[in-house]
């Protein structure tokens, strides 16, 4: 099946610094891949979504400045925190949408384990 | 704008059969999800339904009204491991593959 990698699973940084983390489709190609954060007890928030290729599209309220979104390949998507502070510590979860499979289809979303970032 | 409402906590018995219900009103629809996700680890696909009625897969099955905004996912045979978290989700627009969550179920199976 389609697996959906994440790097690091968790990350702890101190308050100003920038974090990277990596999203990749193991075995699919992936055109578009979907952000989400979650804060502890609350729902999935979709941050942003990634086109390989193109500039990413951010949801309403989410700096594009501030999380940068690199989609390079078709098989990897970055997110970059920039200028880390302790109120962007949440759980980041990617998801990839696999090419091969058609609107009608509805495993077309795969998500990663998620990266656990803590700003201290 | 988007609204999908589910009830934040449900405690039900190993053995039993729970029903989680979920309401929606979205500017336009294209699919309900519903996801399983234990704590600190990625929701996993349960099921999906587009078009009106029951789609059963085990002891999980999914039951969507589109007249009614309304679906619900059923677990019967409750087992320990079945403690979770519980996400409704819809797909909006027929050309977009995004997903609007709810904020989850905490299900809690007890002995």
């Amino acid at each position: 099946g389609a697996v959906v990698s994440q790097h690091p699973s968790r990350v702890i940084c101190k308050s100003g610094t920038s974090v990277k983390i990596e999203c990749r489709s193991l075995d699919f190609q992936a055109t578009t891949m979907f952000w989400y954060r979650q804060f502890p007890k609350k729902s999935l928030m979709l941050m942003a979504t990634s086109n390989e290729g193109s500039k990413a599209t951010y949801e309403q309220g989410v700096e594009k400045d501030k999380f940068l979104i690199n989609h390079a390949s078709l098989t990897l998507s970055t997110l970059t925190v920039t200028s880390a502070h302790p109120e962007d510590s949440s759980f980041y979860i990617c998801s990839a949408r696999d090419n091969s499979r058609g609107l009608a289809i509805a495993y077309e979303q795969y998500f990663g384990p998620g990266t656990r970032l803590t700003v201290t | 704008g988007q609204n999908i409402d589910q009830p934040t906590e449900m405690t039900a018995t190993e053995g039993a059969i729970v029903q989680i219900n979920c309401t929606y009103q979205t500017s336009g629809f294209n699919g309900l999800f519903w996801y399983q996700q234990h704590a600190g680890e990625a929701p996993t696909f349960l099921s999906y339904n587009v078009l009106d009625g029951l789609e059963e897969k085990g002891r999980f099955s999914s039951f969507l009204s589109r007249s009614k905004g309304y679906s619900y996912l059923l677990l019967k045979e409750l087992q320990m491991k079945d403690s979770a978290s519980y996400l409704c989700a819809v797909r909006s627009g027929a050309g977009s593959y995004q997903l609007t969550f709810g904020k989850g179920t905490k299900l809690s199976v007890i002995p």
